[in-house]
């Protein structure tokens, strides 16, 4: 079936440096996409989001990209620090404009 | 300050007995949604709702009803035909489909 994965389940990073998390999608009708950040016994925070009539997306310290030839999404965070350890989500959504489709999410532990 | 609230943090359910959760939000958002997480997994969908008195299926809905009598407000009911309710349930909200969805803090689920 179709769905939407992560390539790493974990990923370990040196404070200061840059993080990117991969996600890589199969259903070429998704046109909608977000990214949640998850802390321990919390729910989702959303971090950021874009359509595919897009590329490129940045907010603060994040940068989402989008290659709907390859159908893969990657979420960079510039600088990262401490409190970005979570585990990070993306999610699409295939052709139901209401339902969101989740990946099993990526563990990010940053090293002080 | 706007946002949604899930009670109780913490519920445990005898053998045979529903349980109902609580999901209220402040947001003005049209779309409400639950969602279940299991340890080291995505979230799944397990109902969602665009507008009151009315709301539909999602991809795990065997065992479980809503109901959406107001804007603010979509409880969840784990009935007994639920084999495996032990979960993390989420609730969350958004202002139509397409947009982002903000989450609660989630209800832990445990059978006594």
């Amino acid at each position: 079936g179709e769905s939407v994965g992560l390539h790493l389940p974990t990923l370990s990073v040196q404070e200061g440096d840059n993080s990117i998390i991969n996600c890589a999608y199969s259903n070429s009708a998704s046109d909608y996409f977000i990214w949640y950040k998850q802390e321990s016994g919390k729910g989702p925070q959303f971090i950021i989001d874009i359509r595919s009539n897009m590329d490129k997306r940045q907010g603060q310290r994040v940068t989402v990209l989008l290659n709907k030839t390859v159908k893969h999404l990657s979420l960079q965070i510039a600088a990262t620090q401490p409190g970005d350890s979570a585990v990070y989500f993306c999610a699409e959504t295939p052709g139901n404009d209401y339902k969101l489709s989740f990946g099993a999410g990526t563990t990010v532990t940053v090293r002080a | 300050d706007g946002g949604i609230t899930q009670s109780p943090k913490y519920l445990f359910r005898k053998e045979g007995q529903n349980v109902t959760l609580s999901c209220e939000q402040n947001l003005n958002h049209d779309a409400m949604y639950w969602y279940r997480q299991d340890p080291g997994q995505g979230l799944r969908l397990i109902y969602y709702s665009q507008i009151v008195n009315d709301f539909q299926k999602g991809d795990i809905a065997e065992g479980y009803s809503v109901s959406r009598e107001k804007k603010e407000s979509f409880p969840l009911t784990v009935t007994s035909a639920q084999k495996n309710p032990t979960a993390f349930y989420l609730c969350a909200s958004s202002m139509s489909g397409r947009q982002p969805q903000h989450f609660g803090d989630g209800t832990r689920l445990s059978i006594l």
